[in-house]
């Protein structure tokens, strides 16, 4: 499984623009790029995936490079209830598992 | 929104004792999974289960763990012996197809205190 490596934090203001990246160096070619967010105490929320170039939905944007090496998770205009953990997950095809590491904790203040 | 949900929130168990905790997953789901999360630390991998066998498991799941789906409905996760490094928040999850190339869904897992 690919390792990832993403800032353990993150201060924002509310009403920025929160761009959080994640390295993976040693992504493999059928891996998927995955990110989740987690309340305390609550279980984690998928939040967007992706394989390449551009993903948006209604809550965030991931971009991903030609390369894949990497991937940066977009947050527009986050509020106080954005507060959290957002995990980077790449996952291969042959494996059921999810491998949080420790993710960036978002704070954002007022 | 369909959701995964989990009962009891909280469990208080003795050490030694045996617990279940109990999942309800999404129903057309079909792949079914417990994490844990030690206070504090990382969401880690205990156990998948698809087509009513375990499909992988994390050096985690011992002998004293073992998984569940009685029903059709419910998934159980339940520990024979708990030890005090049991305690943690145990995290159900579906989804319909292989976790990493589909979106898991969580469920707002058991609070477990060994005691």
């Amino acid at each position: 499984l690919a390792k990832t490596t993403q800032p353990i934090s993150m201060d924002s203001y509310e009403g920025q623009e929160v761009n959080i990246t994640c390295s993976h160096n040693n992504i493999a070619t059928n891996d998927y790029i995955t990110w989740y967010q987690q309340f305390p105490s609550q279980g984690p929320r998928f939040i967007i995936q992706g394989y390449k170039t551009k993903v948006t939905n209604e809550v965030a944007s991931l971009f991903i490079p030609a390369d894949r090496k990497s991937s940066t998770l977009s947050l527009p205009r986050v509020s106080l209830s954005d507060t959290a953990v957002y995990y980077c997950l790449v996952g291969a095809y042959n494996t059921d598992k999810l491998i949080f590491g420790t993710g960036t904790r978002l704070q954002v203040f007022p | 929104e369909p959701e995964v949900t989990q009962t009891p929130s909280h469990q208080v168990t003795q050490m030694g004792q045996e617990v279940i905790l109990r999942c309800v997953p999404i129903s057309n789901h079909l792949y079914f999974y417990w994490y844990r999360q030690i206070l504090g630390q990382k969401v880690e991998f205990l156990v998948s289960f698809y087509n009513n066998e375990i499909s992988e498991k994390s050096e985690i799941f011992d002998d004293q763990f073992s998984v569940e789906r009685p029903d059709g409905s419910n998934f159980t996760l339940k520990i024979r012996s708990t030890k005090l490094e049991d305690s943690a928040m145990y995290f159900c999850a579906s989804s319909e197809a292989g976790a990493p190339n589909t979106e898991a869904f969580f469920g707002q897992g058991t609070r477990l205190t060994v005691v």
